[in-house]
Formats: structure tokens, C-alpha cells, sequence
């Protein structure tokens, strides 16, 4: 079956700008989480949905935010671009009701702040 | 607040060797997760331990856990070029899809 899949997978934007990264889990998972990938900081948890609602929430300022459609597929949104916020951002969706917790990790997007 | 520490952070090896990446982290999860990730590419799931003493086997990789010294271990036996990655473990933080990673082991497999 389809895995997780991430668009786009490659962005360049400037400072002070927007930008919107869509997800769309693999079929039947209702969990979708994002997280953030830098040389420096590594992998981290930026949010993660279910069933529309914001689960939980890493700790990432209030310009980075996202959203869950009905059919499970999400974005996420970082507004006021900074140079620091380039990074790989990858999502990931889960069942839910498993009791592995496993994750299943899209290929990511990577945004470049110049 | 969850740590989660790996060892070594690179490491290059030859083919036929064996080694073993440890993973230690620092409060109470009976829940581990290893990963690998190849250049440019997204987070390949490997191994997921879900309690004290699990051990869990695929090729020439091999994961344990143990929850009592909140460690886990990689062990790569007779490593091959094509096992060259980075691997991550990630431990469960308790909170819906929040798993915490270690900084990662580059693995490099030299002939």
C-alpha cells in the first residue's frame, strides 16, 4: 500500500515569507505527526493530529502551526520565515488505536530560507 | 525532561566486523524504536521494542532492550557496504506521537 507522502519535496523561500507543507497519510492511519530535522538539532516533534484536533505540541514558536482535514491528510504552516527554520520536515502517521506506537515516515520536505 | 543519547555518534567500519551502537535514555519508557535514514531519504523503521528484555533480529541487525538500564543495543554483525546509514533510536515520550530521537550513528561500511 501507499506510503506517507509529502509535498512538496523540495522549496526555496525567503525571509519573512510563507510557507504551507501537505501530508497525506498512508490509508487508514488517523494520527499524523510533524517533525523538524537539522544538522544542529536533530529530529524534533513539532505537533501531532487525530481526528482534526492538535494533540499535542512540541516546543516550536506560534509561527509554525498546522491543521487535519476530515479524511486524515494535514499541513503545516510556518509563517515569517527564518533563515534557522530551514530545515527537513517530515511527517509521519501511525493507527492510532496501536499498541506499538510505531511511526511511519514520509520523505520529507526540504525548505531552504534564504 | 526525556534524553536520549547515542553512541558512537559516527563510526567506520569494515566489512566482516561486527559492533554494537548503544542507546541509553533517561526516564522510564518501556516503548523503543530504531530507525534508519540513507541520505536524502526519509526514516526507515527497523526494529520497535515493546518491553523489558525483547530482543528482535532482521539480517545482520540485531536490537534489544532493556527498560531496568533504560539501554538498548544495535548490534551489527559481519557489516556489509549496503548497512552504511544513519541510525537512530527514539524512545516513546508518553504523549501521542511524540517520540524523542538520538542525535543519530552514521554508520560508514568500508571494503
Amino acid at each position: 500500500k501507499a506510503g506517507v507522502t509529502q509535498t512538496p519535496r523540495y522549496l526555496i523561500k525567503t525571509r519573512g515569507q510563507q510557507v504551507t507543507l501537505s501530508c497525506s497519510p498512508i490509508s487508514g492511519h488517523r494520527s499524523v505527526s510533524w517533525y523538524q530535522q537539522t544538522p544542529g538539532q536533530g529530529l524534533q516533534f513539532l505537533f501531532e493530529y487525530f481526528s482534526e484536533t492538535q494533540r499535542n505540541k512540541g516546543n516550536f514558536p506560534g509561527r509554525f502551526s498546522g491543521r487535519q482535514f476530515s479524511n486524515s491528510r494535514s499541513e503545516m504552516n510556518v509563517s515569517t520565515l527564518e533563515l534557522g527554520d530551514s530545515a527537513l520536515y517530515l511527517c509521519a502517521s501511525s493507527l492510532s488505536l496501536s499498541n506499538t506506537g510505531e511511526l511511519f515516515f514520509g520523505e520529507g520536505s526540504r525548505l531552504t530560507v534564504l | 525532561e526525556l534524553k536520549v543519547e547515542q553512541n558512537p555518534l559516527f563510526l567506520s567500519m569494515q566489512e566482516g566486523k561486527n559492533y554494537t551502537i548503544y542507546c541509553n535514555y533517561s526516564t522510564t519508557s518501556d516503548r523503543l524504536y530504531w530507525y534508519r535514514q540513507d541520505p536524502g531519504k526519509s526514516l526507515e523503521s527497523l526494529f520497535v521494542l515493546l518491553s523489558n528484555g525483547a530482543v528482535k533480529q532482521e539480517g545482520r541487525l540485531m536490537a534489544s532492550l532493556d527498560t531496568k538500564a533504560r539501554l538498548s543495543t544495535l548490534h551489527i554483525t559481519a557489516a556489509v557496504h549496503d548497512l552504511s546509514a544513519t541510525y537512530f533510536c527514539a524512545v516513546d515520550s508518553g504523549s501521542q506521537g511524540n517520540l524523542i530521537f538520538g542525535k543519530g550513528t552514521k554508520l560508514s561500511v568500508k571494503p
